[in-house]
């Protein structure tokens, strides 16, 4: 499959641990993008990278999440000390501009 | 800052009818314009890609149109099935690959 992956597509946390996950791009793609769906909503911009540099964060990313995409090719998002509003789907997408492509989510639960 | 709406926010048609999905935004300067479906707990499927010099494109039963001019773009769905029950998104990228989304349609297809 050489679509966007993300990695694990479901996790279920205790409130205040630590998670992170993984978005493999598609080869190639210089641009990737991380997005938080709260149910019935749509998808909220979070952080955006072209290449390894980090170009744009939404201010719903508060200090409690971090994200890498360290060799500019996969990305990883952190959140630390969960909270239950963190519970959403979380959305990477890769572009080589100009059409984007999304991968299928991380569905974060926090009980 | 861009505003991007979707109208009617709900649909439901019986199958067979030929509908048409509203995304109208306020500012034209645009690269591109995609449009997605979202199944229910499932990542972005992209539909259909219109770039910003082209005024619509055609995939199967879809068929988009562009109109930057009245800010407007509509997703035409001829023949609907059961199987196109989903929400779709209009998704705008503009200046500094700035991506909106918009509020999405929820169209449901009675058999």
């Amino acid at each position: 499959d050489t679509g966007v992956s993300q990695n694990p597509r479901h996790k279920i946390t205790k409130r205040g641990q630590n998670v992170t996950f993984r978005c493999d791009p598609i080869s190639e793609h210089n641009r990737l993008y991380w997005y938080r769906q709260t149910l019935g909503q749509g998808p909220e911009f979070l952080t955006y990278f072209q290449n390894e540099a980090q170009l744009e964060k939404s201010r719903l990313l508060s200090d409690r999440f971090s994200a890498e995409r360290p060799k500019g090719s996969f990305s990883t998002l952190e959140i630390q000390r969960t909270e239950q509003g963190d519970s959403a789907m979380y959305l990477c997408a890769s572009s080589p501009n100009p059409e984007a492509f999304f991968g299928q989510g991380t569905r974060l639960t926090v009980v | 800052k861009q505003e991007v709406t979707q109208i009617p926010a709900a649909l439901s048609v019986p199958e067979g009818e030929n509908l048409v999905l509203n995304c109208s935004f306020t500012d034209s300067a645009i690269y591109n314009l995609q449009w997605f479906r979202q199944d229910p707990g499932k990542g972005l499927t992209s539909l259909l890609l219109i770039q910003s010099s082209q005024r619509e494109q055609t995939s199967g039963r879809l068929n988009a149109s562009l109109d930057k001019s009245s800010g407007r773009s509509t997703l035409y769905i001829a023949a609907s099935q059961p199987g196109d029950s989903a929400t779709y998104l209009c998704v705008l990228v503009g200046g500094y690959q700035k991506v909106t989304f918009g509020t999405g349609t929820k169209l449901q297809v009675i058999p």
